[in-house]
């Protein structure tokens, strides 16, 4: 059981160069998520998955896009990377069992653009 | 607009004092409180939750919070900290909608530094 993880763990991207950074569980969650983390402002949401099938928009959407391809894996694509996007990507997972909740993190992804 | 507003940025504090790290939240449905801690270079870990029951909830590394509903805050306490505890501390709240996603949003970190 790894939890969640995510690759790469760095990345540096010149403007305008696309990236896909990966996140997959193995605990069979529903809901996964992608956050940015700059300093200051704590982890905003970019996007995240109810379920197979569906994401839907988070806070600071633009300039994203996302996949969740199947239960396991959540892919998040920067299409033309902006300088504005330098930070570090997490993706995590929740379990949901009755009222009890459980949040799992990845390691991060830090990105750099240039 | 959901928001979180952890109080201070830095909290400076002295090995073996007290510390409280604040947060407040606002609310117009139910919540569930999380509290995560992040050492340097590392993802984020699990301090405490509340999700129903005991206002007082305690968690990992002799760290407890207590859930105040009339003032919206569920401010991080600790007896005696240690150089150890010397990390970025994270507040993150979820409002539950009915019918729909549950957003969790975090506040933006209090800086924990604790000098010998």
């Amino acid at each position: 059981n790894a939890g969640v993880t995510q690759t790469p763990k760095f990345q540096v991207l010149k403007t305008g160069q696309s990236m896909t950074l990966q996140c997959a569980q193995d605990m069979n969650h529903n809901s996964m998520y992608w956050y940015r983390q700059d300093p200051g402002m704590g982890l905003r949401l970019i996007y995240y998955s109810a379920s197979e099938g569906t994401t839907d928009k988070g806070e600071v959407p633009n300039g994203y896009n996302v996949s969740r391809l199947n239960k396991r894996e959540f892919s998040l694509r920067l299409e033309s990377a902006a300088p504005s996007q330098t930070s570090v990507y997490f993706c995590a997972s929740i379990s949901h069992r009755g009222q009890e909740e459980t949040q799992y993190f990845g390691p991060g992804t830090r990105l750099l653009v240039l | 607009a959901q928001s979180v507003t952890q109080l201070d940025s830095q909290v400076p504090v002295f090995e073996e004092a007290p510390v409280e790290l604040r947060c407040n939240y606002s609310s117009s449905v139910s919540v569930y409180l999380f509290w995560y801690v992040q050492y340097p270079n590392q993802g984020l870990q699990l301090l405490l939750k509340y999700l129903s029951g005991s206002t007082l909830v305690k968690g990992i590394n002799g760290f407890e919070a207590e859930f105040n509903k009339s003032q919206t805050s569920f401010h991080l306490r600790k007896p005696s900290v240690h150089i150890s505890d010397t990390a970025e501390y994270f507040c993150a709240v979820r409002y539950l909608f009915s019918g729909g996603y549950n957003k969790l949003i975090f506040g933006a970190g209090t800086r924990l530094a604790v000098h010998p």
